[in-house]
């Protein structure tokens, strides 16, 4: 089952913070948070295990709540760098191996 | 240098013709998937492997084949079956899921259209 993510877009100024969720209908193993800019591959961004983790990659970190099964990303005093497709990808405890992503959160950070 | 290759970067074929897409890694992962992206959506997994000779469905398998007969490369064909083969296709590998969690590395994808 693929992660839902909301919300669908966000527009942003320069500056200004936004939250990215991510949930999964089963339980979770590791979310795994990318960034794709138009018509390139995804980059890595982090990834986060089961145990209430938060990571951090610049201004952008990322939190786990295994008991809710999701996981949010924050952008920080965003940058025009910023903009792009996020997408986070699940590994659920039921199928190691499988990485599976959602339909991505439209970031678009305006000056 | 290592990393993920795909070939070629812009695929053009007719409606019912057969088409290979091509992916090989250098960098020894034992992991290596196939995702499909159509405009505005996400990353929907078509194939994954997690060893040599063995591979397994994704969401969307139907109309798609697969084989992994080296630890390199992960051939993807569409088939005359896939309804709307036109997207584009992505590469990625990771070293095996039982070392622990590692990040996926993706490939510069693939982009088909069918006329």
């Amino acid at each position: 089952q693929q992660p839902v993510q909301s919300p669908q877009a966000v527009i942003l100024r320069e500056g200004e913070d936004a939250v990215i969720n991510c949930s999964s209908s089963k339980a979770l193993y590791s979310v795994h948070w990318y960034r794709q800019k138009h018509g390139e591959a995804p980059v890595f961004l982090m990834i986060l295990l089961k145990g209430g983790e938060q990571k951090g990659h610049e201004k952008i970190s990322a939190s786990f709540n295994e008991k809710k099964q999701q996981s949010s990303l924050y952008l920080t005093a965003s940058q025009l760098s910023y903009s792009g497709t996020y997408f986070c990808g699940t590994e659920n405890t039921d199928s190691w191996g499988k990485l599976q992503f959602g339909a991505g959160t439209q970031v678009v950070v305006t000056p | 240098d290592g990393g993920i290759t795909q070939s070629p970067k812009y695929l053009f074929r007719k409606e019912g013709q057969n088409v290979t897409l091509s992916c090989e890694q250098n960098l020894n992962h034992d992991a290596m998937y196939w995702y499909r992206q159509d405009p505005g959506q996400g990353l929907r997994l078509i194939y994954y492997s997690q060893i040599v000779n063995d591979f397994q469905k994704g969401d969307i398998a139907e109309g798609y084949s697969v084989s992994r007969e080296k630890k390199e490369s992960f051939p993807l064909t569409v088939t005359s079956a896939q309804k709307n083969p036109t997207a584009f296709y992505l590469c990625a590998s990771r070293p095996s899921s039982g070392q622990g969690v590692y990040e996926q590395f993706f490939g510069p994808g693939t982009r088909l259209t069918v006329l």
